[in-house]
């Protein structure tokens, strides 16, 4: 059965302070994603990787950045957390091409205050 | 870049009734797939729909594409309360998907 799990289901941070937030897939998958969604305005792309150590900016990358030093791994990263990002976070994975479809995992709901 | 609309945002319906939601382009897609998201879940991935005029079923759901390739509709037949969730659009192109905004549908025993 695949398999993409996050590190934290919820979380709690203050202002300022930096957050990891880690993607784990089992299923050897070339593709990552990180999604953030938020009510009204669907899942939105927040930076993607097609390889190990390659990103690329999604549709809102200010604020963020990632990491992707193993295939399976794919880390999001809040600088300094501010309340704006307050937030429920996916990860989700692909295999390479158009046709595919997305695996996600279970979501963090990450709270800045 | 490329926007899909999704209509409607919320949707109540009786059990039983029948449901549709519409996702909408001002551009010609390549593909369009379809995500349903419990409640308190993560989106899980129902179809992919990539001819233009394509339909396809799934026991009580019909998908179908549009002939010009800039619409596609999620109908529901008699919903169940299992029914229940948020059903997102999203089209593929370059390996990302883009998500219409979804529609929420609740039904009421």
């Amino acid at each position: 059965d695949v398999k993409v799990t996050q590190s934290s289901r919820y979380l709690v941070k203050r202002t300022g302070e930096k957050v990891f937030l880690e993607c784990v897939q089992d299923m050897d998958h070339e593709n990552m994603f990180w999604y953030r969604q938020d009510p009204g305005l669907g899942l939105r792309l927040i930076y993607f990787s097609y390889d190990v150590k390659m990103k690329e900016k999604g549709d809102i990358p200010e604020g963020y950045s990632v990491s992707r030093e193993k295939k399976e791994r794919f880390s999001l990263i809040l600088e300094s957390a501010s309340t704006n990002q307050t937030s429920m976070y996916l990860c989700a994975s692909s295999s390479p091409g158009i046709l595919v479809e997305q695996y996600f995992g279970p979501g963090t709901r990450l709270t800045v205050t | 870049g490329q926007q899909v609309m999704q209509i409607p945002q919320y949707q109540h319906v009786q059990e039983g009734e029948d449901f549709t939601t519409y996702c909408n382009s001002s551009t010609t897609l390549s593909n369009i797939q379809w995500y349903k998201q419990r409640p308190g879940g993560h989106p899980v991935f129902l179809i992919q729909l990539v001819k233009s005029g394509e339909v396809k079923k799934q026991k009580r759901l019909t998908f179908q594409f549009g002939e010009a390739k800039k619409n596609s509709s999620l109908h529901i037949t008699a919903t169940q309360t299992t029914d229940v969730g948020t059903y997102f659009c999203a089209y593929n192109a370059g390996n990302m998907l883009t998500f219409g905004g979804g529609t929420r549908l609740m039904v009421k025993p």
